[in-house]
C-alpha cells in the first residue's frame, strides 16, 4: 500500500460545528503532515508529528487541533473555523529520517480534503 | 530562512513545443529539491528529485531537471509537452536538518493548447 487516504473528500460546516479531518497510512512512515492549501496557491505547512509526537506547529490558530493516535493515523480536529479557513487540506507522510534514501526520500500526498465554511 | 523562487506564474505553449520552468532556491548549505505536479482536481505528484550524485535528474512522464549549485537553481525541462501535461507545477525545497519542512514555491500553471 503506497497510499496516504485522506476522508472525508468534500466537508461544508458552519461556524460553530465541531468536525474531524481524517489521514491514514500503512506505509510505515513515522512522519506526517497537515497542509493547507488555498486555490491557486501553493500548499502551507501547518503541523508535522514525528514518531506520533508534535514537532512542529507553523503558529496555526488554536481552532485547529491536532491529533496522532498511533503511526497510521492523524486527525485535524476543528472547531469554531471561519470562512477564510475554507480550503483544501493535504495530509502527507515521509520515511523517517534514520531509514531515509536517495529512493524514498520525500512526501506522499494524500488527496485532500476540500473544506467550505460557511 | 529557506525560501523558493518560481518566476513563471502562467505559462502557456502549444503541444510539442519545449518546455523549461524556473526555480531557484534561498539557502547556502546542503539542500534537497523537488518537482511536484498537481493535476487539475488531484492531488500532489512528485515529478522528480535531486538528493545527491548527478545533477541532470530524470523524473517521471519525460520530465527532466537540472541542479546547477552555482546558480541555486533546479529548472524543470521536457522536450516536448502534451497536453496531459496541464497542471500546475510547484518546485519545492528541504534542507536536511529541518525536520523534514518542506517548503513550496509559489507554483507555475502550465496551458497546453490542443
Amino acid at each position: 500500500d503506497t497510499e496516504v487516504t485522506q476522508t472525508p473528500k468534500h466537508l461544508v460546516m458552519g461556524m460553530t460545528n465541531k468536525k474531524s479531518l481524517k489521514c491514514e497510512q500503512h506505509m510505515g512512515h513515522r512522519a506526517m503532515y497537515w497542509y493547507k492549501q488555498k486555490a491557486k496557491k501553493p500548499p502551507e505547512l501547518m503541523f508535522v508529528y514525528s514518531y506520533e509526537k508534535l514537532s512542529i506547529n507553523e503558529s496555526v490558530p488554536s481552532r485547529f487541533s491536532p491529533e496522532c493516535p498511533n503511526s497510521s493515523l492523524l486527525n485535524l480536529h476543528l472547531h469554531a473555523l471561519q470562512p477564510e479557513d475554507s480550503a483544501l487540506y493535504l495530509c502527507a507522510s515521509s520515511q523517517d529520517r534514520g531509514r531515509q534514501t536517495s529512493a524514498n526520500y520525500g512526501y506522499t500526498f494524500g488527496s485532500g480534503t476540500r473544506l467550505t465554511v460557511v | 530562512a529557506q525560501s523558493v523562487s518560481q518566476h513563471n506564474h502562467h505559462v502557456i505553449l502549444s503541444e510539442a513545443a519545449s518546455l523549461e520552468l524556473g526555480c531557484n532556491y534561498s539557502y547556502g548549505g546542503t539542500v534537497n529539491l523537488f518537482w511536484y505536479v498537481q493535476y487539475p482536481g488531484q492531488h500532489l505528484q512528485l515529478l522528480l528529485k535531486y538528493f545527491s550524485g548527478d545533477p541532470l535528474v530524470k523524473g517521471i512522464k519525460g520530465f527532466e531537471a537540472e541542479f546547477i549549485k552555482s546558480k541555486f537553481s533546479f529548472n524543470l525541462r521536457k522536450p516536448s509537452v502534451q497536453w496531459s501535461d496541464t497542471a500546475e507545477y510547484f518546485c519545492a525545497v528541504n534542507a536536511p536538518g529541518s525536520a523534514s519542512k518542506i517548503i513550496f514555491g509559489s507554483g507555475t500553471r502550465l496551458s497546453i493548447r490542443p
